[in-house]
């Protein structure tokens, strides 16, 4: 069964303060790993998608990457624009369909000013 | 383009009435889902549909019935509500074309009591 755990639960930065949340994975064979940001009361948006160990992808202050066990969402220097739920969700390579997504629980980053 | 959409955005229903979601997309996805959040457990697949009148099981589809009649909407039924099923829930569309990323909507917060 494919397991997704993210941490930490909750990360508090001051504004400016780069850090990173963390991915990791359990997965039969891994086709591509998303990421996606939530902000209160809404669907999850977008972010990336990432297919193979050392890729990298990045999107103004955020760069995805990842391992064959575990992913990394690096934030530098963020501001309070960027606090929201980050979720990390894993799709494998399946027989019949590749159309499923496995969901970690998210780590609510919060940027104080 | 609209993207996802949801209706109703809330809805309190009493235990054992029965209630409809629906979920339109305007983007010719081929494959739909329905997932509820609660906290602490992260996103979970309800059902899902890899086209137009086809559906199929995800991880916690018991209490819960989809149709999938027309291509762009794709409904989600609860036949005699629980307390259990009071959660957000959410609708989300992919398309093998874009590597399945999956586009949410706003979501839909039921309470049953």
């Amino acid at each position: 069964e494919d397991q997704v755990t993210q941490s930490p639960e909750a990360l508090r930065l001051q504004e400016g303060e780069s850090s990173s949340l963390n991915c990791s994975y359990t997965v039969s064979g891994l086709r591509g790993l998303f990421w996606y940001r939530q902000d209160p009361g809404k669907g999850p948006e977008f972010l990336f998608t990432l297919y193979s160990a050392g890729e990298e992808k990045e999107k103004e202050r955020l760069k995805a990457t990842l391992t064959k066990k575990e992913s990394f969402l690096h934030i530098t220097a963020p501001k309070p624009e960027d606090s929201a739920t980050y979720l990390c969700a894993v799709q494998a390579w399946t027989n019949f369909g590749n159309e499923k997504l496995t969901f970690g629980t998210g780590t609510r980053l919060t940027i104080i000013p | 383009n609209a993207g996802v959409t949801q209706t109703p955005k809330f809805r309190v229903l009493k235990t054992g009435q029965s209630m409809t979601l629906l979920c339109a997309q305007d983007m010719n996805h081929e494959y739909m889902y329905w997932y509820r959040q609660d906290p602490g457990m992260g996103l979970r697949l309800i059902h899902y549909s890899v086209g137009e009148g086809t559906t199929a099981k995800g991880e916690v589809p018991d209490g819960y019935n989809v149709s999938r009649l027309k291509k762009q909407n794709f409904l989600l039924g609860l036949e005699s509500a629980a307390p259990s099923q009071t959660s957000v829930y959410f609708c989300a569309s992919s398309t093998r074309d874009r590597g399945y990323e999956q586009y949410f909507g706003p979501g839909t917060r039921l309470t049953v009591t």
